[in-house]
């Protein structure tokens, strides 16, 4: 079955602009959670969705991410006037329900602003 | 963002040998997980943690839930080849839901 895929898997933009990385959760996963991750970091979580309730945004580090979900489906994570300091890996995940810690992660977005 | 302290933050060793990593954290954790992510590639679930004093096996790969929820730690035994990467514990404050904290990282490298 299909893993959790992300697009695209590279992204150049300058800074200023705008831009949404997309991810496609496994079919039937309810929980789906955002991280960014920093050259030679751990990954910090952005925002998680769980089915049809509110989004837990607490990891979103400015007003200029924002995420969306379409019911239990794709994903877009959409950061606005770019920034350099914004260059790292966004990462994916999404789980069977919020149940347990097994999250399965997507290959990434590498995000480069110049 | 808070992250686990994960030591060491790398390693270099020769094939065969055994490999230990840990983590810590000043609050406690219901949950520990132990993630391997190889260069281009999401992090990939290890090991699974969810009882306080918990040790699970995954073939070579053996991890402890600590007594006081606050650390854990990750064995490797008789390493190859294919064990080179980067190693992350995570750990979750409330079973069944929500993000993940992430420590920052073992690389562990292989001398052929």
């Amino acid at each position: 079955g299909a893993g959790v895929s992300q697009s695209p898997s590279n992204k150049v933009t300058e800074k200023g602009k705008d831009v949404e990385l997309r991810c496609d959760p496994i079919s039937g996963h309810t929980a789906l959670y955002w991280y960014r991750q920093r050259l030679g970091q751990g990954l910090e979580f952005l925002i998680y969705f769980q089915g049809n309730s509110a989004p837990d945004k607490s990891g979103l580090p400015s007003d200029r991410f924002s995420a969306e979900r379409t019911g239990e489906s794709v994903s877009t994570l959409t950061i606005q006037r770019t920034q350099q300091e914004d260059s790292a890996v966004y990462l994916c995940a999404s789980s069977p329900t919020s149940a347990g810690g097994e999250q399965f992660f997507g290959p990434g977005t590498r995000l480069t602003v110049l | 963002g808070q992250q686990l302290n994960q030591s060491p933050q790398s390693m270099f060793i020769q094939e065969g040998e055994d490999v230990s990593m840990n983590c810590t954290s000043s609050s406690i954790f219901n949950t520990w997980l132990w993630y391997k992510q190889d260069p281009g590639e999401g992090p990939v679930l290890l090991i699974a943690l969810y009882k306080a004093g918990e040790l699970t096996s995954n073939g070579r790969l053996t991890a402890q839930f600590g007594i006081t929820r606050k650390d854990s730690f990750l064995n490797i035994s008789a390493s190859i080849p294919s064990d080179v990467g980067i190693y992350f514990c995570a750990g979750q404050w409330v079973q069944g839901a929500q993000k993940l904290v992430f420590g920052q990282g073992t690389r562990l490298t292989i001398n052929p």
